[in-house]
């Protein structure tokens, strides 16, 4: 079995601030995870995934997360961030024995001016 | 990047009456097709997955005499909400699989639909 959590239902920061996301997750196998970006009223974007290899990811947007299997963290972070930002964020996973995703139930950013 | 669209993007329906929601891959074949269902404010909870030319496989909790699923071609997938009720008001999003996609499975989702049963 497979979840997400997503620790903070709301983040407010800056603009030009650190944007720091975070999400653990629970798998019984080795996970692919993802963060997906959700715009009001509009389906899901993809920000990055991690499926093997490099446990820094780079996605777009100038987003990154990176994979941490001793803490089973999956945190996204962007050094500085833009209005553009705000958004419904969510965290999701899959294991290799399944094709469905399992979502975390998202994280709001607010972006102030 | 791989698109899915969804039509309606939104619908107002009389309770009682069934409403259709179409799902397509634009620019690829997609062997498998996810219903997701949204509450506001909420995350999403997958409903079913499709396979093309077999039946849909639903999640513990999900009617499937409510809501219908086919998957009749490589790149349409269609969810049939039947005698709407407002609870079933939501936000319908699908997603589809490339069958030819890396192993991580990666899924493309649609822009949503967005129902409400008055």
């Amino acid at each position: 079995a497979q979840s997400v959590t997503q620790l903070g239902s709301h983040v407010s920061v800056s603009e030009g601030a650190l944007v720091l996301l975070r999400c653990n997750y629970s798998s019984s196998v080795p996970p692919y995870l993802f963060w997906y970006v959700q715009y009001p009223n509009q389906g899901l974007q993809l920000l990055l995934k991690y499926t093997t290899g490099a446990t820094l990811v780079k996605g777009i947007n100038g987003f990154e997360a990176e994979f941490k299997k001793s803490e089973t963290s999956f945190h996204l972070t962007k050094p500085s961030a833009h209005m553009s930002d705000a958004a419904e964020y969510f965290c999701a996973v899959k294991g290799t024995g399944r094709r469905a995703l399992t979502f975390g139930s998202g994280t709001r950013l607010q972006v102030q001016p | 990047g791989a698109v899915v669209s969804q039509h309606p993007s939104w619908v107002i329906c009389k309770s009682g009456t069934s409403v259709k929601i179409e799902c397509r891959s634009l620019d690829f074949q997609a062997t498998t097709m996810f219903w997701y269902r949204q509450f506001p404010k909420q995350s999403l909870m997958l409903m079913a997955t499709s396979n093309e030319g077999s039946k849909a496989t639903y999640e513990q909790g999900v009617e499937k005499d409510k809501f219908l699923i086919n998957h009749a071609s490589l790149t349409l997938s269609t969810l049939t909400v039947t005698s709407a009720h407002p609870e079933d008001s939501s936000f319908y999003i699908c997603s589809a699989r490339d069958g030819g996609g890396s192993p991580a499975g990666e899924q493309y989702f649609g822009p949503g639909t967005r129902l409400t049963v008055t």
